[in-house]
């Protein structure tokens, strides 16, 4: 079963608005948080990681972790068309294993 | 920027034939990955290796097998090739430590008649 669930499957935002994209693990020994973006015809990049509970902010984007209830959030502000993708989440356990989950994906799409 | 390439870039096949997909990185990175994304699963990790001659087992294994010859080099081979193995496979790699982000390859769309 798919251990790192995303909500919502699909978002549209008009441009200028703020993105919310969701993530629940049904793993608590998940430690260590990824988001990742993937443009049309790309391969998966890395946007920001989150190991601590609490706030990150790179730029527009702000990641929200929340480990007791097993939930990290991305928040993308000024939202611009370039920012029209799929969104996943991954997750790893601890330090001593370098497998990654990544969930199913949240399709964005910006409106101009 | 981290630089991971791979070839093809699409291949086309038929039910029981053989197929091999490559992957280099000019990272120095330890860690290698290969996945298959499919709709409705998102990437899911099929081996990883964390140098020459290492393999590990993924989460969907079944009918793959790989092999990693160099540090930069890995390959993902299907040698009875399915139509379920139909997919968009990628590779990716890490530098191991705890940062850890993964660094992915174009992809190879694969297509099994």
């Amino acid at each position: 079963q798919q251990k790192v669930q995303q909500s919502p499957e699909s978002l549209s935002v008009p441009e200028g608005g703020m993105a919310s994209l969701n993530c629940t693990s049904s793993d608590r020994n998940f430690q260590y948080f990824w988001w990742y973006r993937q443009h049309s015809g790309e391969g998966p990049k890395a946007l920001m990681s989150i190991f601590s509970d609490g706030d990150k902010k790179e730029g527009r984007f702000t990641a929200h972790l929340n480990k007791a209830s097993l939930h990290v959030s991305l928040h993308i502000r000024d939202s611009q068309p370039s920012d029209s993708a799929l969104y996943f989440c991954a997750a790893r356990r601890s330090s001593n294993t370098n497998k990654v989950v990544f969930g199913t994906g949240t399709r964005l799409q910006v409106l101009p | 920027e981290a630089a991971v390439t791979q070839s093809p870039r699409n291949k086309v096949t038929v039910t029981g034939g053989n197929v091999t997909l490559s992957c280099r990185q000019t990272n120095s990175h330890n860690y290698m990955y290969w996945y298959r994304q499919d709709t409705g699963h998102g990437l899911r990790l099929i081996h990883y290796s964390y140098g020459a001659g290492n393999l590990q087992i993924g989460d969907v294994p079944d009918g793959y097998k790989a092999t990693r010859t160099t540090q930069e080099d890995f390959f993902l081979l299907l040698e009875l090739a399915s139509p379920s193995q139909t997919s968009l496979y990628f590779c990716a790699s890490s530098d191991g430590f705890n940062q850890d982000t993964q660094y992915f390859g174009p992809g190879t769309r694969l297509l099994v008649l």
